[in-house]
């Protein structure tokens, strides 16, 4: 099976830094996402890691340890409209379907002026 | 459409009632995928479409619970004499298997069905 772990609930300042970490633990690794869900609706694309290291993606950046079965998802230059469950996803070939992501239970963040 | 569309976005029932939530993916995608979601809890993944290939079912939390998917795309999710556990939002993803605009296999959300069971 596969397991992700991610912190429930996470708090910064606006125009701050913040890192939400993703552990997992799986056979098969295949690449991991991360998305972003607005309260009340649905998740959104935000990133990509298949390999080692960092993708930057304007405020956003997400890395990736494949031996260490880490990533996290930083943001920089806070804004208000950050504030959502940022969601780790897992693809692995020892799903069900090399297709399928294995979801944690999501990171909210919340944003403070 | 341009994105994975669903209805109705709300439903309310009454216990032991069938409820059926109807999914229209992005056209040309091959993956269909249903999760359910409880209030500030994670994505349980429910069942999974892939082309002409017999569905992974292994998400579905009972028997009352079944999912079709008709000519490769549109898909509906039934569920017989809802019980009030079943409430929750239900989202439906839809991928395709090459890369685009975005990598493969990057599921694209519809906004839910947000289903209650008095």
């Amino acid at each position: 099976g596969q397991n992700i772990d991610q912190p429930t609930e996470m708090t910064a300042t606006e125009g701050a830094i913040v890192q939400i970490n993703c552990t997992y633990q799986t056979s098969g690794f295949n690449g991991l996402f991360w998305y972003q869900q607005h309260a009340g609706e649905a998740p959104t694309f935000l990133s990509y890691n298949v390999l080692d290291g960092l993708e930057e993606k304007g405020r956003f950046s997400s890395f990736l340890s494949r031996s260490k079965g880490y990533s996290y998802l930083l943001l920089k230059e806070l804004q208000m409209k950050d504030s959502a469950s940022y969601l780790c996803a897992v693809r692995s070939f020892s799903s069900g379907s090399a297709r399928q992501l294995t979801f944690g239970s999501g990171t909210q963040l919340t944003v403070l002026p | 459409g341009a994105g994975v569309s669903q209805s109705p976005s709300n439903k309310v029932t009454e216990k032991g009632k069938d409820v059926e939530l109807r999914c229209d993916p992005i056209s040309g995608h091959t993956a269909l995928y249903w999760y359910r979601q409880s209030l500030g809890q994670g994505l349980e993944f429910l069942i999974y479409f892939q082309g002409n290939s017999a569905p992974d079912k292994s998400g579905l939390p009972s028997d009352r619970f079944s999912a079709e998917r008709t000519g490769g795309s549109v898909s509906t999710l039934t569920i017989q004499r809802t019980q009030q556990e079943d409430s929750a939002v239900y989202l439906c993803a839809s991928s395709f298997v090459v890369a685009g605009p975005l990598p493969p296999d990057t599921q694209y959300f519809g906004p839910g069905t947000r289903l209650t069971v008095l």
